[in-house]
């Protein structure tokens, strides 16, 4: 039972636009939205969290949106460089209290 | 503050043979967990503890086996190594699951 799907699976984008990673969850007792960006060796690290009191949270060029009604919250990478070049999952906690990730994203950006 | 720090970085064992990976943190993080992470599947809970002498089951616990005896320490055992063990294993802390997780550097565990 896959509780968040995250998409798209790669990505590709060009130095200078907009990157979108999107995540659809499933179990409406999730109230924490994380993004965690994970370079090649390393674990991953918190990028950015939502809670679902808004909709919306901006940090430099980075922007978690998040839609209640359709269980879905997205993560915008804005004038993406290539040193954003990472992995990205989506998580968020269900009513046991355990931590369920998206598969991840992996995000090249072309100089 | 060293923050989570993972035992050892990389190990390669036989089918069969038991080893105990070590995760301990100075955060005084209550909420403490393991993952394996594999190509394509992302990052899959293992077991979790939410305090000290309480653990539960994750997605993916056979296998393995977790006691929390302090606040500090979460290790992971692997009772008879398979190769479909083979993984890289990351330990987590945060003060709940709805705070931020902090995560260890990881360890790469092979089994031939």
């Amino acid at each position: 039972q896959q509780q968040v799907k995250q998409s798209p699976q790669s990505l590709i984008v060009q130095k200078g636009g907009i990157s979108i990673i999107n995540c659809a969850y499933e179990n409406t007792a999730f109230d924490y939205f994380p993004w965690y960006q994970q370079f090649p060796g390393k674990g991953p690290a918190l990028l950015i969290a939502i809670r679902p009191d808004v909709s919306e949270k901006k940090e430099g060029r980075f922007t978690i949106s998040f839609n209640k009604s359709a269980k879905q919250f997205s993560l915008h990478i804005m004038d993406s460089q290539p040193g954003d070049s990472a992995t990205y999952f989506c998580a968020g906690p269900d009513r046991d209290d355990k931590i369920i990730f998206g598969k991840g994203t992996r995000l090249h950006i072309l100089p | 503050n060293a923050g989570v720090t993972q035992t050892p970085k990389f190990q390669v064992l036989k089918t069969g043979q038991s080893m105990t990976l070590q995760c301990a943190q100075d955060m005084n993080h209550e909420y403490m967990s393991w993952y394996r992470q594999d190509p394509g599947m992302g990052l899959r809970l293992i077991h979790y503890s939410v305090g000290a002498g309480i653990t539960d089951q994750g997605e993916v616990p056979n296998g393995y086996n977790v006691s929390r005896s302090t606040t500090e320490d979460f290790p992971l055992r692997l009772l008879s190594a398979a190769p479909s063990q083979t993984s890289v294993y990351f330990c987590a802390s945060s003060y709940s699951p709805r705070d931020e997780q902090y995560f260890g550097p990881g360890t790469r565990l092979t089994v031939t």
